[in-house]
């Protein structure tokens, strides 16, 4: 069993569109995230969300939206596209305090 | 200047070398993460620190919290080890939920 799994592995689409990826964890953690994997390789945190509360990095535009339906779900949905938002997306997952770090297989996103 | 600071950027090395990849930072934290990628895979969590020493099999990971330092080892390389490395932070003042800080990672190449 996997145990943070994303969807899709790819995605190409237009700009302009809204489109969302999906995260799942079955470890029972309480704490998911949204990372971005530039073209150079950085990575670097979009959001972090427990059960309690949404953390969001400044710098990220306000056309992501991270959208958590239960404790073991945390999806992204992305408005209008740009081209600069191709990048790795990965969804990860871990227990208070930074512990279990367990990240899924990415997303990566080729916007056209 | 970025928080986490790593060296070197590339390593090329013959199998069986010792080899030694060192990350400095700059902020306070709660635990320092060394992660593995390889090419066009997913992101492994390799080892998690909050002070001294992890060893599992041919990884040794250490860390000086005074010095802000930590040093990840590879026994008897082997060209399976092949892989980015990427040091990464909890940031104290996140409690963990804010996220890791990154470094550039480290392209090592193992030659047979």
């Amino acid at each position: 069993d996997t145990a943070v799994s994303q969807t899709p592995k790819y995605l190409v689409t237009q700009m302009g569109n809204d489109k969302s990826i999906k995260c799942e964890q079955n470890l029972g953690h309480d704490t998911m995230y949204w990372y971005k994997q530039d073209s150079k390789k950085f990575l670097k945190i979009m959001f972090s969300y427990n059960n309690k509360e949404l953390i969001i990095n400044e710098t990220v535009p306000n056309r992501f939206s991270p959208k958590s339906p239960d404790k073991a779900h945390l999806n992204l949905h992305i408005n209008s596209l740009e081209l600069g938002d191709s990048a790795v997306y990965f969804c990860a997952s871990s227990r208070s305090g930074g512990y279990g770090y367990t990240f899924g297989s990415g997303t990566r996103l080729t916007v056209v | 200047k970025n928080e986490v600071e790593q060296s070197p950027q590339n390593l090329t090395a013959q199998e069986g070398e010792f080899i030694t990849i060192n990350c400095s930072y700059s902020v306070g934290i709660s635990a320092l993460h060394w992660l593995q990628q390889h090419p066009g895979g997913g992101i492994v969590s390799l080892f998690m620190l909050s002070s001294g020493k992890k060893k599992h099999g041919r990884l040794i990971a250490t860390i000086n919290i005074q010095e802000k330092h930590s040093s990840l080892h590879i026994t008897a390389s082997h060209p399976r080890d092949s892989a980015v490395y990427i040091c990464a932070v909890n940031p104290v003042l996140g409690g963990g939920a804010d996220g890791l800080t990154f470094g550039k990672g480290t392209h090592l190449i193992i030659q047979p």
